[in-house]
């Protein structure tokens, strides 16, 4: 079946730009989504098809993809910005749905 | 406001069948399918499958195929998740979404 993979961790100090890979083989066809989850909340949608950002989040976060890679950037993150953050996409029959791993990132 | 409001913890014991809902609200619930998601104790997110409420289409996850059923009823704007026969591993949270809108979370212990 379909994976998406991603860093199980990255650390930044506060400032510092943090980048959160994910990798799938068909991701140059496909979308990547990207959430945040801090802990004992529900994910929030922080970038929507590769680099699109919703309202109400932070222009400090962007998104891009390249190829098998997708990409989330977190510029000058801030202590606020420490969560659990997850890729998600399709295979390429649009049916199937995957979540990245999860991607621990810690601000201090 | 655009809206999922799921229903309310649940514990339940191994072999006894379970569904859970989630309401749409603030929006056409037949635009956008409902995805199911789980997520274990300290474990990342797991999709499950999804439906399309406008015609109860159907996509699973091979790791959920067989194991859970997903079903909608349009005219109550409420998708739903069900099990025949729970099990311990069973025990989650389990979020129902559109891509930018997530409900608050159903938690399922299953416990003897």
């Amino acid at each position: 079946s379909y994976e998406l993979t991603q860093p199980p961790s990255v650390s930044v100090s506060p400032g510092q730009t943090a980048r959160i890979t994910c990798s799938g083989d068909a991701l140059p066809k496909k979308y990547a989504y990207w959430y945040q989850q801090k802990s004992g909340q529900a994910p929030v949608l922080v970038i929507y098809e590769d680099s699109k950002r919703p309202s109400g989040i932070p222009e400090r976060f962007s998104g891009s993809s390249s190829g098998t890679m997708a990409t989330l950037t977190v510029s000058g993150a801030q202590v606020e910005d420490e969560a659990d953050y997850y890729c998600y996409s399709t295979d390429s029959s649009d049916n199937h749905w995957v979540f990245g791993g999860g991607t621990k990132l810690t601000v201090l | 406001e655009v809206q999922l409001v799921q229903s309310g913890a649940e514990v339940k014991k191994p072999g006894e069948s379970l569904r859970i809902s989630c309401k749409g609200s603030g929006y056409s619930f037949t635009s956008y399918w409902i995805n199911w998601v789980r997520q274990m104790p300290g474990k990342g997110l797991e999709w499950m499958g999804r439906i399309d409420p406008s015609d109860s289409r159907t996509n699973y996850s091979p790791s959920f195929q067989g194991h859970v059923t997903i079903s909608a009823d349009k005219s109550i704007r409420t998708a739903y998740l069900q099990w025949s026969s729970l099990k311990a591993s069973d025990t989650a949270i389990y979020y129902c979404a559109r891509k930018d809108v997530w409900g608050q979370g159903t938690t399922v212990t299953v416990s003897s």
